[in-house]
């Protein structure tokens, strides 16, 4: 079975500085996606980003940007500039053909933004 | 497109009362999806719909919990005999089959508080 593993579980960062938030994950397919999950206090849960395990790019969505490391299994996503809208819990997240779409889950981290 | 809907957002009920939640899709998505997500913890899937066919059911899934789909449009969650382990926050999303990126989009969820 997939699994996904957010080994920290809250993080903060000075407004306008970069974080770095850390997920792993563990599967026997080669095909397969991974997404970043925002969820702010008591709102619905928004997408990130996203990046298909196929391509060897590094996926970026303006300050948002991860680091793929297919080989090592790991999906970290980097933050810049950090606005204090960016405080929120982050879920990292994982799905594959064979598991007809349905998203795995980490344990999530919880970002602070610091003024 | 109004996104994902889900209603009630908030229910408190007493130990061992039914309670029905539904949820409105995307318009156009044909695949719907149900979470559970307790404090603290990324969501768990618990069951998806494609159009009105349920596909998987998780093994969380207890034989008090049961999803509908008619038409392939809303869906339901109903809970029978409620138990305080219940108490969780229900999120629903939806997704397009044939979508190569796998996204899905997800409602504010459903709060249950079983006393």
């Amino acid at each position: 079975a997939q699994t996904v593993t957010q080994s920290q579980p809250e993080m903060s960062v000075q407004e306008a500085e970069t974080v770095t938030l850390s997920c792993t994950y563990d599967t026997s397919e080669s095909d397969y996606y991974l997404f970043w999950y925002k969820q702010p206090p008591s709102r619905q849960m928004i997408l990130v980003i996203r990046q298909e395990a196929y391509k060897q790019q590094n996926a970026t969505e303006n300050r948002f940007s991860v680091n793929f490391q297919k080989a090592a299994k790991s999906f970290s996503l980097k933050i810049s500039d950090s606005q204090l809208g960016d405080a929120a819990m982050y879920f990292c997240a994982y799905t594959d053909r064979t598991s007809g779409s349905r998203l795995t889950f980490g344990e999530g981290t919880q970002l602070t933004v610091n003024p | 497109d109004t996104g994902v809907s889900q209603n009630p957002r908030h229910k408190i009920t007493k130990r061992g009362q039914n309670v029905t939640f539904r949820c409105d899709p995307i318009s156009e998505h044909n695949r719907l999806y149900w979470y559970r997500q307790t404090l603290g913890q990324g969501p768990e899937f618990l069951t998806y719909f494609q159009n009105e066919a349920q596909l998987e059911k998780s093994r969380l899934l207890s034989d008090r919990f049961s999803a509908e789909r008619p038409k392939g449009s809303f869906s339901t969650l109903e809970i029978q005999r409620t138990e305080q382990g219940d108490s969780a926050m229900y999120l629903c999303a939806s997704s397009l089959a044939w979508s190569t990126a796998y996204e899905q989009y997800f409602g504010p969820g459903t709060r249950l508080t079983v006393t």
